[in-house]
């Protein structure tokens, strides 16, 4: 298994456009994770979905939003992009909830 | 609200010399606290939980709910110890991390 997987890599946006970001996690691991970091900060939680269901949501504008498919992956997608939006986009995944997560290489996101 | 505050965003030290990384938590339930680590290239990943009380790579780390610290140990710092360490609280439902800044621990030779 190559564990957590997303793409893209990396991205360059305009302020203003719309991204979609990709996760597929391990292999049975029903539970993903979305966590946003900034350049020399920790990661700050975004979304948490558990069986395609939304079982979390951090402190972030509507522009912001998630979702889980049949097979858990996910995609994270966000609107009306601004400068502050560039970031690395991280996802996690556990097996189910509340257990260790296992993250991804990121995505990271410029906004020019 | 939670918060995870690690006060020193960079620590570096010599091979041999005892390491303890910072870490300091607000929360009002009980506290799940994690260490992650992320060495040079790689992913994020967890070093250590409270809850399994075991030492990982010579690491270990008390949670002391006096003092709301959780802070991260090891009593002779290796090169291949170099990374950016994270402090992480779980809040109770299980579906949330608040991470700290990081830390980044350098060990010299």
């Amino acid at each position: 298994d190559a564990g957590v997987t997303q793409s893209p890599t990396h991205l360059i946006k305009t302020r203003g456009q719309h991204v979609t970001l990709r996760c597929s996690p391990i292999s049975g691991h029903k539970s993903v994770s979305w966590y946003q970091q900034v350049l020399g900060q920790g990661p700050q939680f975004i979304f948490q979905y558990y069986e395609k269901e939304e079982r979390g949501r951090g402190n972030f504008p509507d522009r912001f939003s998630a979702r889980q498919f049949p097979n858990y992956s996910s995609e994270l997608n966000v609107n009306a992009l601004l400068l502050g939006d560039s970031a690395l986009y991280l996802c996690a995944s556990s097996l189910v909830l509340g257990l260790e997560l296992f993250f991804g290489p990121g995505t990271r996101l410029t906004v020019l | 609200a939670q918060r995870v505050t690690q006060p020193e965003k960079l620590l570096s030290v010599f091979k041999g010399a005892p390491v303890e990384l910072k870490c300091n938590y607000s929360y009002s339930g009980s506290p799940e606290l994690f260490w992650y680590v992320q060495y040079s290239r790689q992913r994020l990943q967890l070093l250590l939980r409270h809850i399994s009380r075991e030492s990982i790579k010579g690491f270990t780390a008390d949670l002391n709910k006096g003092e709301t610290s959780f802070h991260l140990k090891k009593p002779f710092a290796q090169e291949e110890d170099s990374a950016m360490y994270y402090c992480a609280l779980s809040n109770n439902a299980g579906n949330m991390l608040t991470f700290g800044g990081g830390t980044r621990l350098m060990v010299k030779p």
